[in-house]
């Protein structure tokens, strides 16, 4: 399995600052995924992190809020930018390891925009 | 695109009894299964999962069956316990579309002693 690490574990920040998420997996990995979980709900992808090429955002996201880098096999980071009030949320760092590409989670960041 | 609906939203059980939670998909196509586990303040555990090949698996007290012509999914938990309180998610993905995860909504499972 995949152990997945991210910071900040968590953030308060105000209104339109930016805020840059770390994740580093302790193994090289395929795959890795952000996530966006807002309270009390399910988890939203947000797009897949390419290694060495631009992410791909699912519909409704888009790269201008949510940049994304992954300049290598086991790390990537997600920044989220202009923050409001709505940004508040979990974010969640995810990877694919092992023969069956299974999926793992990180800890998560939670994010609170005032 | 797939669609995954999962049953009940909030689920309260004994100590030592079994729980049930259900989740259907719509995706014909779908082939793999993970179920995650959420503990308040922690990220996703994954505990266990199932791919389409296979009709039942089971990790000691914990077991997933798959009904592929019914498009529907259940994860047993048996002689529960407090420390089986969290929320818990299940999750459905083919190749057609990349093996990206559609998750449920989520079911909080309340175990009391």
């Amino acid at each position: 399995s995949a152990v997945i690490s991210q910071k900040p574990s968590r953030d308060i920040c105000q209104r339109g600052t930016s805020l840059t998420i770390q994740c580093q997996v302790d193994s090289q990995v395929t795959m890795m995924f952000w996530y966006r979980q807002q309270p009390g709900q399910s988890l939203t992808l947000i797009a897949t992190a390419n290694q060495g090429s631009e992410a791909t955002y699912e519909s409704g996201f888009v790269i201008d809020k949510f940049p994304i880098s992954r300049p290598n096999l086991t790390f990537s980071t997600l920044t989220v930018s202009n923050m409001s009030p709505e940004d508040s949320s979990i974010y969640l760092c995810s990877a694919r390891s092992g023969p069956w590409e299974t999926q793992y989670f990180g800890p998560g960041t939670r994010l609170l925009v005032l | 695109g797939e669609n995954v609906e999962q049953h009940p939203s909030t689920l309260s059980v004994q100590e030592g009894d079994s729980a049930v939670i259900k989740c259907t998909y719509s995706d014909s196509a779908s082939n793999y299964f993970p179920w995650y586990k959420q503990e308040l303040g922690k990220g996703p555990q994954l505990i266990i999962d199932i791919r389409s090949n296979v009709g039942e698996k089971k990790d000691q007290r914990i077991a997933v069956t798959l009904n592929k012509t019914a498009k529907h999914f259940s994860l047993h938990i048996t002689e529960t316990q407090p420390e089986d309180s969290a929320v818990y998610f299940c999750a459905a993905s083919s190749e057609e579309y990349g093996n990206k995860l559609v998750f449920g909504a989520g079911t909080i499972l309340r175990v009391k002693s």
